[in-house]
């Protein structure tokens, strides 16, 4: 099946530091989205990305939906500690709606 | 609380015995779905529903049955357990709508980690 190639698979940084990961696929993207996952929880989605060269920022968070459709990234400004998480992306393919397909996360952890 | 909500939390179980796992959600969405998380921490859609019909039912073993008595509950049954149907699974919810957009956003619940021994 299709598979979002997510990166860094791990980060380990130091609080008020700046973050970035991205997401890239083969295939074209209709829509971007964020989530975070806790320890033991759900993902919750951070940031929903609807059309290519979007911009968009929520608090510390920033994401982009590529040009070309096939990647996105997210920014975090100035870590806190407790940004740490697994964060995934998600893409819809045109012709799937409901259907996610996930990366594989990024797992952050920031050092206080 | 507005959310979406499983039960049960945890599940341990003997391989080859059936087991249910129930989700609700309150937020009035009409599509509900199933993910498998795996130890790699990997999230793959499992089923989807939208208003009691399946709309989405990905490559999954026929023990693994997901019945939706109405638009705010869906539940996964699993028969004949096996030792590989250990992970976390998420139930989770999605409005729909004419537009696109809606149908993407989803909202997870907290889900049910199942051990199967």
């Amino acid at each position: 099946g299709q598979q979002l190639n997510q990166s860094p698979q791990s980060m380990f940084i130091q609080e008020g530091e700046d973050v970035s990961m991205n997401c890239t696929s083969s295939s074209i993207f209709n829509t971007w989205l964020w989530y975070k996952q806790d320890p033991g929880e759900g993902p919750v989605l951070l940031i929903a990305l609807y059309k290519a060269g979007e911009l968009t920022s929520n608090g510390r968070l920033t994401a982009q939906f590529g040009i070309t459709r096939k990647d996105s990234f997210l920014n975090i400004s100035a870590s806190i500690p407790s940004d740490v998480g697994i964060y995934f992306c998600a893409g819809q393919r045109g012709g799937s709606n409901y259907k996610l397909t996930f990366g594989k996360g990024t797992l952050l952890t920031v050092n206080p | 609380d507005t959310a979406v909500s499983q039960t049960p939390k945890y599940l341990v179980t003997q391989m080859g015995n059936d087991k249910s796992i129930k989700c609700e959600q309150n937020l009035g969405h009409d599509t509900m779905y199933w993910y498998k998380q795996d130890s790699k921490k990997f999230l793959k859609i499992m089923f989807s529903y939208n208003n009691k019909e399946l709309i989405i039912n990905e490559t999954v073993p026929n023990r693994f049955s997901p019945k939706s008595p109405d638009k705010a509950h869906l539940n996964l049954h699993i028969n004949s357990l096996e030792l590989g149907d250990s992970a976390v699974y998420f139930c989770a919810s999605s409005p729909s709508g004419r537009g696109v957009r809606a149908n993407n956003e989803q909202f997870f619940g907290p889900g049910t980690r199942l051990t199967v021994l």
